[in-house]
């Protein structure tokens, strides 16, 4: 079992929708958690940060983490083509590296 | 403006060649990584590096060499040794090994 997984997509969605992408872990260690956006061809980029269980808020973007399940979901509202890219999950457990998730493909149509 | 660089963005090699992937941050982070990532596929560590004149193999160093003489800079040599390197290869940087990546805009590398 690897320990992060993420489901591959590709997403396809009609803009506006509610976008919902997630993650499951294996290590009950993780406790910082991360969410990037890869534009095609670019490098990834930060777009959440959290180290808690809960929901934080940014904009239209809401993460979302439940350690007790091994469970985190980041949450796009009212989507735009903009948001088409590759969203990768990352997670930290104290004093050891970042876990990467493989990234899910999202296509948001006009 | 604080961040990271890569060069080139592009890059062309014949077979049997080496070649050197740049890569500076002005973060004044400690760690710095280098990962490939293929087609479809999530990152993988190739080499990292948690302070100046140290580095450690990652996932899939076979193929790959690193140094690191200057905390801002830490390039990647592809060597004839790797047998599959068409890939984009991303550079990132953080405070510490435990800590958020930051990438740089990547390095795509093709084998003619």
């Amino acid at each position: 079992q690897k320990e992060v997984e993420q489901d591959p997509g590709p997403l396809s969605v009609p803009e506006g929708a509610i976008v919902s992408l997630n993650c499951t872990y294996s290590n009950s260690a993780f406790q910082y958690f991360m969410w990037y956006r890869q534009y095609s061809r670019k490098g990834p980029e930060l777009l959440m940060y959290t180290y808690s269980s809960g929901n934080k808020e940014d904009g239209r973007f809401t993460a979302q983490v439940d350690k007790s399940s091994k469970y985190i979901s980041l949450f796009i509202r009212d989507s735009q083509p903009s948001d088409s890219a590759t969203y990768l999950c990352a997670m930290i457990a104290s004093y050891d590296k970042v876990i990467f998730g493989p990234g899910t493909s999202l296509s948001v149509i006009p | 403006d604080g961040g990271i660089t890569q060069s080139p963005k592009y890059l062309f090699r014949k077979e049997g060649q080496n070649v050197t992937l740049s890569c500076e941050q002005n973060l004044n982070h400690d760690a710095m990584y280098w990962y490939r990532q293929d087609p479809g596929q999530g990152l993988r560590l190739i080499y990292y590096s948690q302070i100046v004149n140290d580095f450690q193999k990652g996932d899939i160093a076979e193929g790959y060499s690193v140094s690191r003489e200057k905390k801002e800079s830490f390039p990647l040599t592809v060597t004839s040794a790797q047998k599959n390197p068409t890939a984009f290869y991303l550079c990132a940087s953080s405070t510490g090994r435990a800590d958020t990546q930051y990438f740089g805009p990547g390095t795509r590398l093709t084998v003619l």
